[in-house]
């Protein structure tokens, strides 16, 4: 059981070069999450998937964009990098009611756009 | 949409001092309230979490409480060691049935205890 999984570690990007990011999850979790990391700025959080064949806008949603492959896969596009692009990308998968809710993140993506 | 405000931005503590961390939310719908440790370089991990039918909740050394009134909760943490220096981020959770869940983080408290 490898919870969600996050490809690549890390990448280096040159502007204007395009990449995507790759999360799966093996929990059966219907709802996926792309947050970036910004020092002083907390989490915030890009596109999510309330369940497999839809996606939202969250927080942050201007130059991503995002698929919701299948269940298991939620994948963060970056058509133009750019240089405020520079973050930490988590991947989150939630699952739960009410009474039994749990949020499990992957190890994160560092990625540097020069 | 939900806000959450976290206070204070850095926290510096001697080692068997208590921490506390304080935040506020602005969506009354929200209803669990996690908080996440994270240290350098690693992913965030759930640490504790209070639901909003609870007003108090306590595991060893870590505790939180929840005001629904006055929209704002907090994390204390006593007889802190250095092993608690991270960075401590709280975060609202609005589930609206279904699928339908959203989680909302504020900007995180880097805790540093000094042995």
């Amino acid at each position: 059981n490898a919870g969600v999984t996050q490809t690549p570690k890390f990448q280096v990007l040159k502007t204007g070069q395009s990449m995507t990011l790759q999360c799966a999850q093996d929990m059966n979790h219907n709802s996926m999450y792309w947050y970036r990391q910004d020092p002083g700025m907390g989490l915030r959080l890009i596109y999510y998937s309330a369940s497999e064949g839809t996606t939202d806008k969250g927080e942050v949603p201007n130059g991503y964009n995002v698929s919701r492959l299948n269940k298991r896969e939620f994948s963060l596009r970056l058509e133009s990098a750019a240089p405020s692009q520079t973050s930490v990308y988590f991947c989150a998968s939630i699952t739960g009611t009410f009474m039994n809710t749990e949020a499990f993140f992957g190890q994160g993506t560092r990625l540097t756009v020069v | 949409g939900e806000n959450v405000e976290q206070h204070p931005s850095t926290l510096s503590v001697q080692e068997g001092d208590s921490a506390v961390i304080k935040c506020t939310y602005s969506d009354s719908a929200s209803n669990y309230f996690p908080w996440y440790k994270q240290e350098l370089g690693k992913r965030p991990q759930l640490i504790i979490d209070i639901r909003s039918n609870v007003g108090e909740k306590k595991d060893q050394r870590i505790a939180v409480t929840l005001n629904k009134t006055a929209k704002h909760f907090s994390l204390h943490i006593t007889e802190t060691q250095p092993e608690d220096s991270a960075v401590y981020f709280c975060a609202a959770f609005y589930y609206s049935g279904g699928s339908n869940y959203k989680l909302t983080f504020g900007k995180g408290t880097l805790l540093t205890v000094n042995p």
